[in-house]
């Protein structure tokens, strides 16, 4: 089993449409929680922080299961500019743990 | 501008031959790290060095080596003892020397082996 996967897509929406990604990590110690965003041939950037209490910030919404072990990444109102791949990454055993990633192509 | 560059962008070596990434950042972090991304994989770690002048091996290390001379900078030298060196390579920096922490990506470098 890998220790954060994935469904690695690709997910192709409309514009305008509420896309949901999800994220399994099989540490249950694991301490620190983040999405980043990776586009085509470019470095991935930091999008958001995942907090337990889940957080919000824009059309961006994440939360953090620990029961579970499970972080998830809402995205609003579809833009075509949200198209690129989203990393699901986990701090655990001293180090941070990079999902493959999942692929979203919002068409217009 | 504060930031992290790497070069060159793009790299093309000979089988058998040694080459160097270069790796700087004027953040004042503690904390640099080296990534290789191969397609539709994750990030896997090759080096992190948390302080000047310590270094350690991430999962991947066989056929690479670092350096930690400044603050500043991290270069990699992929070696020919490397078996498949062709892959996107990734240096990232932290403020501090929690490997759990934020990290922050340089442009990356595309290696290719002819």
């Amino acid at each position: 089993r890998k220790e954060v996967e994935q469904d690695p897509g690709p997910f192709n929406v409309p514009e305008g449409a509420t896309v949901a990604f999800n994220c399994t990590y099989s540490n249950s110690a694991s301490q620190s929680f983040f999405w980043y965003r990776q586009d085509c041939r470019k470095e991935p950037k930091l999008l958001m922080s995942v907090y337990s209490s889940g957080n919000e910030d824009g059309r961006f919404t994440a939360q953090l299961n620990r029961a579970s072990q499970y972080i998830s990444l809402l995205i609003r109102d579809s833009k075509l500019s949200d198209s690129a791949t989203y990393l699901c990454v986990v701090g655990s055993t001293g180090k941070l743990i990079f999902g493959q990633g999942t692929t979203l192509q919002v068409k217009p | 501008d504060g930031g992290i560059t790497q070069s060159p962008k793009y790299l093309f070596r000979k089988e058998g031959q040694n080459v160097t990434l270069s790796c700087e950042q004027n953040l004042n972090h503690d904390a640099m790290y080296w990534y290789r991304q191969d397609p539709g994989q994750g990030l896997r770690l090759i080096y992190y060095s948390q302080i000047v002048n310590d270094f350690q091996k991430g999962d991947i290390a066989e056929g690479y080596s670092v350096s930690r001379e400044k603050k500043e900078s991290f270069p990699l030298t992929v070696t020919s003892a490397q078996k498949n060196p062709t892959a996107f390579y990734l240096c990232a920096s932290s403020p501090r020397d929690r490997s759990t922490d934020t990290q922050y990506f340089g442009p990356g470098t595309r290696l290719t082996v002819l």
